[in-house]
């Protein structure tokens, strides 16, 4: 069973406009979240990440808000460029077990 | 500094073959993940380190094993490949295993088993 969702195979957005990409856990128990940047033929790299004490985290262009009720996350980006196009994963921290991963929204920020 | 190292980069098997793929990290990270990435997944963890001379079970370990004789390497074999497991291998390291500590992922590694 699944235990991060991204039901959003790819999302294409305009350069300029606001990019959302969306990401619901089955856990209540889950404490950190994180979102995993990837290119092509290059491994994941860290982007952002949020605790459970909070529900807004801010970097730069990228702000990650969470609702704990909903069991739901959400990676903003304002506004896209082009080399935000990628593969964008969602992931919880487990501790002891490393990270689980959702499956990923592949993000295509057309000119 | 180069971060996260894998050797190779790619590789063809055939079934029944053995290979060892290996991770390098110079950022003396204690912890160290073995990961991999199939179509349309997300990365599922194998096995993963939390020091030199230990080794863990993750989600996916089985037809793996691995090996951590030295901090900075991180080692996983396949004894008998199979098709199964054609994916792409992904190592990773962290300082330290709490949840907000980054883990820093290599470049990855595509194996094919014909």
């Amino acid at each position: 069973d699944q235990q991060v969702k991204q039901n959003s195979p790819s999302l294409s957005v305009q350069e300029g406009r606001i990019s959302i990409l969306n990401c619901d856990y089955t856990n209540s128990m889950f404490d950190y979240f994180l979102w995993y940047k990837k290119y092509p033929a290059e491994g994941p790299t860290f982007l952002i990440s949020i605790s459970s004490i909070k529900d807004k985290n801010e970097d730069g262009r990228f702000t990650v808000f969470l609702n704990k009720s909903a069991k739901h996350l959400s990676l903003h980006i304002v506004p896209s460029q082009p080399g935000d196009s990628a593969v964008y994963f969602c992931a919880i921290h487990r501790g002891a077990d490393g990270l689980t991963f959702g499956k990923g929204t592949h993000l295509i920020i057309q000119p | 500094n180069a971060g996260v190292t894998q050797t190779p980069k790619f590789r063809v098997l055939k079934t029944g073959q053995s290979m060892t793929l290996l991770c390098a990290q110079d950022m003396n990270h204690e912890y160290m993940y073995w990961y991999r990435q199939d179509p349309g997944m997300g990365l599922r963890l194998i096995h993963y380190s939390v020091g030199e001379g230990t080794t863990a079970k993750g989600e996916v370990p089985d037809g793996y094993n691995v090996s951590r004789l030295k901090k900075q390497n991180f080692l996983l074999g396949l004894e008998s490949a199979a098709p199964s497991q054609t994916s792409v291998y992904f190592c990773a390291s962290s300082y330290l295993r709490t949840s907000t500590d980054t883990q820093y992922f290599g470049p990855g590694t595509r194996l094919t088993v014909l």
